[in-house]
Protein backbone atom coordinates (compact mmCIF):
# COMPACT_ATOMS: atom_id res chain seq x y z
CA UNK A 1 0.00 0.00 0.00
CA UNK A 2 1.02 3.30 0.15
CA UNK A 3 2.03 4.08 -3.60
CA UNK A 4 2.91 7.56 -5.26
CA UNK A 5 3.40 7.85 -8.90
CA UNK A 6 5.17 10.43 -10.32
CA UNK A 7 5.27 11.05 -14.31
CA UNK A 8 7.79 11.51 -16.33
CA UNK A 9 11.21 10.03 -14.82
CA UNK A 10 13.10 12.15 -17.06
CA UNK A 11 12.41 15.37 -19.16
CA UNK A 12 14.63 16.75 -21.31
CA UNK A 13 13.75 19.92 -22.80
CA UNK A 14 15.48 23.32 -24.69
CA UNK A 15 15.37 26.48 -22.47
CA UNK A 16 12.09 28.43 -22.24
CA UNK A 17 9.82 25.61 -22.46
CA UNK A 18 7.31 24.69 -19.89
CA UNK A 19 7.50 21.29 -18.23
CA UNK A 20 4.51 19.21 -16.30
CA UNK A 21 5.12 16.79 -13.85
CA UNK A 22 2.05 14.29 -12.77
CA UNK A 23 2.20 12.95 -9.23
CA UNK A 24 -0.37 10.16 -8.50
CA UNK A 25 -1.08 8.53 -4.92
CA UNK A 26 -2.24 4.84 -6.48
CA UNK A 27 -3.87 3.41 -3.25
CA UNK A 28 -4.73 6.40 -1.10
CA UNK A 29 -6.23 10.05 -0.51
CA UNK A 30 -3.95 11.97 -0.55
CA UNK A 31 -5.19 15.19 1.58
CA UNK A 32 -1.55 16.85 1.37
CA UNK A 33 0.85 16.57 -1.52
CA UNK A 34 4.58 18.17 -1.29
CA UNK A 35 7.53 19.04 -3.93
CA UNK A 36 10.86 18.90 -3.24
CA UNK A 37 14.31 19.50 -5.17
CA UNK A 38 16.97 17.80 -4.55
CA UNK A 39 20.68 18.70 -6.01
CA UNK A 40 22.76 16.00 -6.09
CA UNK A 41 24.80 15.41 -3.07
CA UNK A 42 22.35 17.29 -1.14
CA UNK A 43 19.24 16.39 0.69
CA UNK A 44 15.96 17.14 -0.20
CA UNK A 45 14.59 20.69 -0.01
CA UNK A 46 10.83 21.44 0.36
CA UNK A 47 9.36 23.68 -2.83
CA UNK A 48 5.50 24.00 -1.89
CA UNK A 49 2.66 21.78 0.04
CA UNK A 50 -0.83 21.74 -1.39
CA UNK A 51 -3.84 20.68 0.08
CA UNK A 52 -6.67 19.30 -2.10
CA UNK A 53 -8.77 22.26 -3.68
CA UNK A 54 -6.64 24.84 -1.84
CA UNK A 55 -3.69 27.30 -3.22
CA UNK A 56 0.08 25.71 -2.67
CA UNK A 57 2.08 26.80 0.28
CA UNK A 58 5.32 27.91 -1.41
CA UNK A 59 8.66 27.70 0.60
CA UNK A 60 10.77 31.12 1.23
CA UNK A 61 12.54 32.01 -2.27
CA UNK A 62 10.87 29.80 -4.41
CA UNK A 63 8.48 31.94 -7.29
CA UNK A 64 5.45 30.64 -7.24
CA UNK A 65 4.96 32.18 -10.61
CA UNK A 66 7.50 29.69 -11.58
CA UNK A 67 6.59 26.85 -9.95
CA UNK A 68 3.34 26.49 -10.23
CA UNK A 69 1.27 23.78 -8.35
CA UNK A 70 -2.24 22.19 -8.71
CA UNK A 71 -4.17 19.69 -6.59
CA UNK A 72 -7.05 19.34 -8.14
CA UNK A 73 -8.30 16.09 -6.56
CA UNK A 74 -7.39 13.97 -3.78
CA UNK A 75 -4.86 11.70 -5.72
CA UNK A 76 -3.10 13.71 -8.03
CA UNK A 77 -1.00 17.01 -7.98
CA UNK A 78 0.79 18.41 -10.60
CA UNK A 79 4.14 20.95 -10.71
CA UNK A 80 4.80 23.07 -13.95
CA UNK A 81 7.64 24.84 -14.12
CA UNK A 82 7.48 27.34 -16.37
CA UNK A 83 9.76 29.18 -19.03
CA UNK A 84 12.02 26.46 -17.83
CA UNK A 85 16.06 27.43 -17.64
CA UNK A 86 19.38 25.85 -17.34
CA UNK A 87 19.40 26.83 -13.86
CA UNK A 88 15.73 24.94 -13.04
CA UNK A 89 17.55 21.65 -14.11
CA UNK A 90 17.21 19.11 -11.12
CA UNK A 91 15.71 16.45 -9.40
CA UNK A 92 11.92 16.71 -8.66
CA UNK A 93 10.44 14.69 -6.39
CA UNK A 94 6.49 14.59 -4.62
CA UNK A 95 5.26 12.97 -1.71
CA UNK A 96 2.00 12.78 0.00
CA UNK A 97 -0.06 12.06 2.94
CA UNK A 98 -3.40 11.21 4.06
CA UNK A 99 -4.76 12.47 7.04
CA UNK A 100 -3.80 11.90 10.78
CA UNK A 101 -0.54 10.72 11.98
CA UNK A 102 1.11 9.31 8.77
CA UNK A 103 4.17 9.33 7.02
CA UNK A 104 4.73 11.02 3.46
CA UNK A 105 5.39 8.49 0.77
CA UNK A 106 7.23 9.43 -2.20
CA UNK A 107 7.57 9.12 -5.66
CA UNK A 108 10.39 7.96 -7.95
CA UNK A 109 11.29 11.54 -9.06
CA UNK A 110 11.52 13.19 -12.11
CA UNK A 111 15.20 14.63 -13.52
CA UNK A 112 14.71 17.68 -15.45
CA UNK A 113 17.44 18.69 -17.83
CA UNK A 114 17.11 22.14 -19.19
CA UNK A 115 19.64 22.70 -22.23
CA UNK B 1 16.34 27.58 12.45
CA UNK B 2 15.00 24.17 12.70
CA UNK B 3 17.87 22.07 11.84
CA UNK B 4 18.48 18.18 11.61
CA UNK B 5 22.03 16.56 11.67
CA UNK B 6 22.84 13.41 10.55
CA UNK B 7 26.24 11.75 11.66
CA UNK B 8 28.43 10.21 10.00
CA UNK B 9 27.93 11.84 6.32
CA UNK B 10 29.42 8.20 5.23
CA UNK B 11 30.29 4.76 6.21
CA UNK B 12 31.95 2.00 4.45
CA UNK B 13 31.36 -1.09 6.71
CA UNK B 14 31.27 -4.96 5.37
CA UNK B 15 28.41 -7.65 5.26
CA UNK B 16 27.97 -9.05 8.23
CA UNK B 17 28.86 -5.74 10.46
CA UNK B 18 26.34 -3.78 12.49
CA UNK B 19 26.16 -0.35 11.77
CA UNK B 20 24.30 2.77 14.02
CA UNK B 21 23.28 5.85 12.16
CA UNK B 22 23.11 9.37 14.51
CA UNK B 23 20.51 12.16 13.79
CA UNK B 24 19.74 15.08 15.95
CA UNK B 25 17.43 17.57 15.87
CA UNK B 26 16.93 21.36 16.66
CA UNK B 27 13.41 21.87 15.72
CA UNK B 28 10.55 24.36 17.22
CA UNK B 29 7.45 22.21 16.88
CA UNK B 30 8.20 18.80 17.10
CA UNK B 31 6.08 16.22 15.80
CA UNK B 32 7.48 13.45 14.55
CA UNK B 33 10.95 11.79 13.38
CA UNK B 34 10.85 9.48 9.86
CA UNK B 35 13.81 7.48 8.68
CA UNK B 36 13.81 6.91 4.80
CA UNK B 37 16.13 4.66 2.90
CA UNK B 38 16.82 6.28 -0.74
CA UNK B 39 18.80 4.56 -3.37
CA UNK B 40 18.66 5.29 -7.26
CA UNK B 41 15.16 7.00 -6.64
CA UNK B 42 12.99 8.59 -4.37
CA UNK B 43 13.09 7.61 -0.49
CA UNK B 44 11.37 4.51 0.43
CA UNK B 45 9.59 4.95 4.05
CA UNK B 46 11.15 2.85 7.30
CA UNK B 47 10.22 4.33 10.44
CA UNK B 48 7.70 6.96 12.29
CA UNK B 49 9.14 7.84 15.18
CA UNK B 50 6.71 9.91 18.04
CA UNK B 51 7.23 8.64 21.54
CA UNK B 52 10.50 8.10 23.34
CA UNK B 53 11.98 4.79 24.50
CA UNK B 54 9.58 2.92 22.12
CA UNK B 55 11.91 1.03 19.26
CA UNK B 56 10.64 0.26 16.25
CA UNK B 57 12.19 -2.77 14.24
CA UNK B 58 11.79 -4.06 10.71
CA UNK B 59 13.74 -6.95 10.02
CA UNK B 60 17.22 -6.17 10.62
CA UNK B 61 16.20 -2.37 11.12
CA UNK B 62 15.63 -1.08 14.22
CA UNK B 63 15.27 2.35 15.36
CA UNK B 64 14.39 4.49 18.86
CA UNK B 65 13.84 7.80 19.35
CA UNK B 66 15.30 10.26 22.52
CA UNK B 67 12.84 13.10 22.80
CA UNK B 68 14.94 14.93 25.77
CA UNK B 69 18.10 14.48 24.20
CA UNK B 70 16.44 14.93 20.95
CA UNK B 71 18.24 12.33 19.31
CA UNK B 72 16.91 9.17 17.30
CA UNK B 73 19.40 6.27 15.52
CA UNK B 74 18.76 3.87 13.11
CA UNK B 75 20.14 0.31 13.63
CA UNK B 76 21.23 -2.06 10.62
CA UNK B 77 22.34 -5.31 11.71
CA UNK B 78 23.78 -8.19 9.99
CA UNK B 79 24.42 -5.52 7.26
CA UNK B 80 24.25 -6.81 3.34
CA UNK B 81 24.79 -5.24 0.32
CA UNK B 82 21.78 -4.22 -0.37
CA UNK B 83 21.43 -1.95 2.26
CA UNK B 84 23.79 0.12 0.41
CA UNK B 85 21.93 3.18 -0.27
CA UNK B 86 21.27 6.64 1.87
CA UNK B 87 19.50 6.69 4.30
CA UNK B 88 17.51 9.80 5.59
CA UNK B 89 16.43 11.51 8.23
CA UNK B 90 13.61 13.76 8.70
CA UNK B 91 11.79 15.86 11.43
CA UNK B 92 8.00 16.39 11.23
CA UNK B 93 6.58 19.76 11.68
CA UNK B 94 3.22 20.30 13.68
CA UNK B 95 2.23 23.50 12.08
CA UNK B 96 -1.37 22.07 12.69
CA UNK B 97 -3.49 20.89 10.87
CA UNK B 98 -2.80 18.34 7.90
CA UNK B 99 0.45 19.82 6.77
CA UNK B 100 3.80 18.71 9.11
CA UNK B 101 6.33 20.02 7.03
CA UNK B 102 9.86 17.44 6.69
CA UNK B 103 13.23 19.09 7.56
CA UNK B 104 15.72 16.36 5.98
CA UNK B 105 19.19 16.09 7.70
CA UNK B 106 21.91 15.52 4.49
CA UNK B 107 21.94 11.84 4.90
CA UNK B 108 24.39 9.40 5.72
CA UNK B 109 25.76 7.39 2.78
CA UNK B 110 26.30 3.68 3.39
CA UNK B 111 27.90 1.43 1.53
CA UNK B 112 28.38 -2.09 2.33
CA UNK B 113 31.25 -4.27 0.52
CA UNK B 114 30.70 -7.99 0.06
Amino acid sequence: GAVVSQHPSRVICKSGTSVKIECRSLDFQATTMFWYRQFPKQSLMLMATSNEGSKATYEQGVEKDKFLINHASLTLSTLTVTSAHPEDSSFYICSARTQGAQPQHFGDGTRLSIL
Amino acid sequence: EDKVVQSPLSLVVHEGDTVTLNCSYEVTNFRSLLWYKQEKKAPTFLFMLTSSGIEKKSGRLSSILDKKELFSILNITATQTGDSAVYLCAVELNYGGSQGNLIFGKGTKLSVKP
